[in-house]
């Protein structure tokens, strides 16, 4: 059975530093693109970027308006999204999920991480 | 850039009703449009991939049609579980690129 279990919620100041995570079971991880996807409070669904862990690709939405990085760990089978530092505006729920073998849908959902950043 | 422009924004029906939801691509998508279903608290569920293709384990009450620029998806009798948000998708190759629709509403009347 595919799951992604995602860690659990975080509330930071600004500026502060970020990591959450991704951990994902049940299929080859290295051989699909997870896609990180951005909720925030009472709005829609927002695409940030897509990872490959098999080779470490990225690839980043234009539309990011800040620095996040996307990473994985093979060996442990989690994919990561990082801030180095946090502004109020990424307040959100933010999702990972895994692309799916034909490439244009994420067929499995991580259950989400809230993500509170206020002083 | 692709926009998705999904109507209505909120939909009032009645359970055992028929729900019509409509999403619109700003340029020729193909078949290439996916829909999700979230339900409050939850992550998004994918319920259709390439315009009509119902994914593992969703119900035959759920059917996609479109190709181009118009899609709809379709309940054929609405459930209680079924009174969501629901989200219409599509995946540009280059620049790779997803976007979202606004989303429906579905609600009770």
């Amino acid at each position: 059975e595919v799951q992604l279990v995602q860690s659990g919620a975080e509330m930071k100041k600004p500026g502060e530093s970020l990591k959450i995570s991704c951990k994902a079971s049940g299929y080859d991880f290295k051989s699909y693109w997870i896609g990180w996807v951005r909720q925030m409070p009472g709005k829609g669904l927002e695409w940030m970027g897509s990872f490959y862990p098999g080779d470490s690709d990225a690839r980043y939405s234009p539309s990011l308006q800040g620095p996040v990085t996307m990473s994985a760990d093979k060996s442990f089978n989690a994919a990561y999204l990082q801030w180095s530092s946090l502004r109020s505006t990424d307040t959100g729920v933010y999702y990972c999920a895994r692309r799916s073998r034909d490439g244009h849908a994420y067929d499995f959902w991580g259950q989400g991480t809230r993500v509170i950043v206020s002083s | 850039e692709i926009v998705l422009t999904q109507s209505p924004a909120t939909l009032s029906l009645s359970p055992g009703e028929r729900a019509t939801l409509s999403c619109r691509a700003s340029q020729s998508v193909g078949s290439l449009i996916a829909w999700y279903q979230q339900r409050p608290g939850q992550a998004p569920r994918l319920l259709i991939s390439d315009a009509s293709n119902r994914a593992t384990g969703i119900p035959a009450r759920f059917s996609g049609s479109g190709s181009g620029t118009d899609f709809t998806l379709t309940i054929s009798s609405l459930e209680p579980e079924d009174f969501a948000v629901y989200y219409c998708q599509h995946r540009t190759t280059w620049p790779p690129t997803w976007t979202f629709g606004q989303g429906t509403k579905v609600e009770i009347k």
